[in-house]
């Protein structure tokens, strides 16, 4: 079976902390990584990876892939209660086939 | 505007009934899938399709059905064969070729007596 795992499976944090949310794969027939943030309903986009190694940035958030060691880590700096959310992390295998892991929560206090 | 709607958001049936929820886009996305989301699993796939009259099975099919007539629609059936219906649903589509992200609907509660 092919399981993304994620850890923490929650965090509570203060305004300004830097958080580092962790996902790690199973190698079978990987495609890409990619990571959702969903405030209350609809998980929103936030990046795909496909190279090891090559961070991806956007404001505050940034992700970096590992396929050596089949993990990803998403970094969120100088965190604002606006962050808070679930942070789910999906593998896609061939065929187009996402397998999403259990989602972070991450709490983020004034 | 352009966008996946998914209905109704919440939704209270008793045990025994089938329930249908929709699931309608207009972003010209082929492929569309639907996803379950209980706490502490994530999310899992129950059935997607990728093109007009075909679907697929996902990880956890049974005591479900869907059926795919239009582009535009994908509505899945929780029968009463689904021993926990009790969930929060997501509709989520797709485009071929390009980037391939899913985009998600807001989701549908359904919650069974």
């Amino acid at each position: 079976e092919d399981k993304v795992v994620q850890s923490p499976l929650s965090l509570v944090v203060h305004e300004g902390d830097t958080v580092t949310l962790n996902c790690s794969y199973e190698v079978t027939n990987f495609r890409s990584l990619l990571w959702y943030k969903q405030e209350k309903k609809a998980p929103t986009f936030l990046f795909m990876l496909t190279s090891s190694g090559i961070e991806k940035k956007s404001g505050r958030l940034s992700s970096i892939l590992d396929k050596k060691e089949l993990f990803s880590i998403l970094n969120i700096t100088a965190t604002q209660t606006g962050d808070s959310a679930v942070y789910l992390c999906a593998r896609k295998s061939s065929g187009d086939k996402l397998t999403f892991g259990t989602g972070t929560r991450l709490a983020v206090r004034p | 505007d352009g966008g996946i709607t998914q209905s109704p958001k919440y939704l209270f049936r008793k045990e025994g009934q089938n329930v249908t929820l929709s699931c309608e886009q207009n972003l010209n996305h082929d492929a569309m899938y639907w996803y379950r989301q209980d706490p502490g699993q994530g999310l899992r796939l129950i059935y997607y399709s990728q093109i007009v009259n075909d679907f697929q099975k996902g990880d956890i099919a049974e005591g479900y059905s869907v059926s795919r007539e239009k582009k535009e629609s994908f509505p899945l059936t929780v029968t009463s064969a689904q021993k926990n219906p009790t969930a929060f649903y997501l509709c989520a589509t797709q485009p071929m070729g390009g980037a391939n992200v899913l985009t998600f609907g807001a989701g549908s509660r359904l919650t069974v007596l």
